[in-house]
């Protein structure tokens, strides 16, 4: 079974510029989340979708990201404009619907460099 | 709101030594509780987990055990590796919701 996936795995932008992240969850997972770890701090959530509604988005910083899971299916997360404080490691996870331990499997996750 | 608290890194140990990372929660009701590991290049695996009071998670030599009267879940291994060298992160996770990381510890291990 294929794990979490994400796209690219490294990416490298100028301050102003739009970049959009992809995640592939496991397939038939309805739980969808994006996290990301910024400056070596901790593993932040952002946002929770479940199947292709946005459950919980209260981690997002500000309305530059904007975070879309069309048909339930893979998610993007569009950062526009970028700016410097955006540079961290953005994590995808997905999880089944009525996991009981509630295990969430990580993707290898994005690394965001804005210049 | 949930919390973690993991002991600050970075660490460095000798091959072969014992390895403990600190880590406590606050949390409301009862959450699972989690330690998941980056390998340097590499993202995010799940290293243990347990899922109520009392609970021991292990793998690959490291144990953890789910202390819900001192609110902690620390993470202890006999004989470390420099393989080991990685960072560790704890975390909790409520029924289906966001997790709550910690900051991570960075672990170098030397031969």
């Amino acid at each position: 079974e294929a794990g979490v996936t994400q796209f690219p795995s490294h990416s490298v932008i100028e301050k102003g510029q739009t970049v959009t992240l992809r995640c592939d969850p496991i397939s038939g997972h309805d739980n969808l989340y994006w996290y990301r770890r910024v400056m070596g701090k901790e593993i932040k959530f952002l946002l929770h979708f479940v199947k292709e509604s946005k459950q919980d988005e209260s981690g997002m910083p500000n309305n530059r990201f904007l975070a879309e899971r069309t048909g339930g299916t893979y998610s993007t997360l569009k950062v526009q404009p970028a700016e410097l404080e955006d540079s961290g490691v953005y994590f995808c996870a997905s999880s089944q619907f009525r996991d009981e331990n509630n295990e969430q499997f990580f993707g290898p996750g994005t690394r965001l460099t804005v210049l | 709101g949930n919390s973690v608290t993991q002991m600050e890194g970075p660490v460095t140990l000798s091959e072969e030594a014992f390895l403990t990372i600190n880590c406590t929660y606050t949390a409301t009701g009862y959450p699972s509780l989690f330690w998941y590991v980056q390998y340097p290049g590499e993202g995010l695996q799940l290293l243990l987990k347990a899922t109520k009071a009392d609970d021991k998670g292990s793998n690959k030599g490291f144990e953890a055990t789910y202390r819900k009267e001192t609110t902690s879940f620390h993470l202890e291994k006999g004989s470390v590796q420099v393989s080991d060298s990685a960072v560790y992160f704890c975390a909790l996770m409520p029924h289906a919701g966001k997790s709550t990381f910690g900051d991570g510890t960075t672990l170098t291990v030397k031969p």
